[in-house]
């Protein structure tokens, strides 16, 4: 159980367009979803949290207007990555909490989406 | 600000013998801290959780140890393997951060054969 699934899990795309990955709960629902960048031979650095039904809270740092977040259901996120810049090719991994309480403070993690632009 | 490191960017042993990785943390309460396994691009997998008033939790050949005054946690991997190879992070939660994880660098564990 606990599985997340991201789509796509590459992605080559030109400066200046646009790119969606999904993030998805497979078995169970997820009130909190958490979008993290991480860059070669570096950690994971939280870009937002998202919320079903509302608005997502951004890090310090991480500008809302191009990275677009909507988490329209209990299994469902996407990030947008907007006007991609090479700067932003990165791997970019979603993680979610599950509603059971026993293990609500684990976050089961995605496989992630390497996001290349030229 | 708050901080956290993991002793060693690489940690080289032989297979059979006890890997133990360390993780410190500095300006920062956690109520709970985490330990994840990584591999080549892919994302964490959680290993194990445990509780600012937790000593000591196991999981298999795993133990996981947690000191609040030292600001340190240890983990442990007994009779390793090569499989066991991959980057291990740890990770942390509490405070002002109650709900969000922050993660160390990582340490790369190779076990040879």
């Amino acid at each position: 159980g606990a599985v997340v699934s991201q789509h796509p899990s590459w992605v080559i795309c030109k400066s200046g367009t646009s790119v969606k990955i999904e993030c998805r709960s497979l078995d169970f629902q997820a009130t909190t979803m958490f979008w993290y960048r991480q860059f070669p031979k570096q950690s994971l650095m939280l870009m937002a949290t998202s919320n079903e039904g509302s608005k997502a809270t951004y890090e310090q740092g991480v500008e809302k207007d191009k990275f677009l977040i909507n988490h329209a259901s209990l299994t469902l996120s996407t990030l947008t990555v907007t006007s991609a810049h090479p700067e932003d090719s990165s791997f970019y991994i979603c993680s979610a909490r599950d509603l059971i309480a026993e293990r609500y403070n684990e976050q089961f993690f995605g496989p992630g989406t390497r996001l290349t632009v030229l | 600000s708050q901080k956290i490191e993991q002793n060693s960017e690489a940690l080289n042993i032989q297979e059979g013998k006890t890997a133990t990785l360390t993780c410190n943390y500095t300006n920062y309460s956690p109520a709970y801290l985490q330990w994840y396994r990584q591999d080549p691009g892919r994302g964490p997998v959680f290993l194990l959780l445990i509780r600012e008033n937790e000593k000591e939790k196991r999981k298999e050949r795993l133990k996981v140890t947690f000191d609040t005054t030292l600001k340190q946690s240890l983990f442990h991997i007994t009779a390793s393997q090569p499989a066991d190879s991959a980057t291990y992070l740890c990770a942390l939660e509490g405070g002002t951060s109650y709900g969000k994880l922050t993660f160390g660098q990582g340490t790369i564990l190779t076990v040879h054969p």
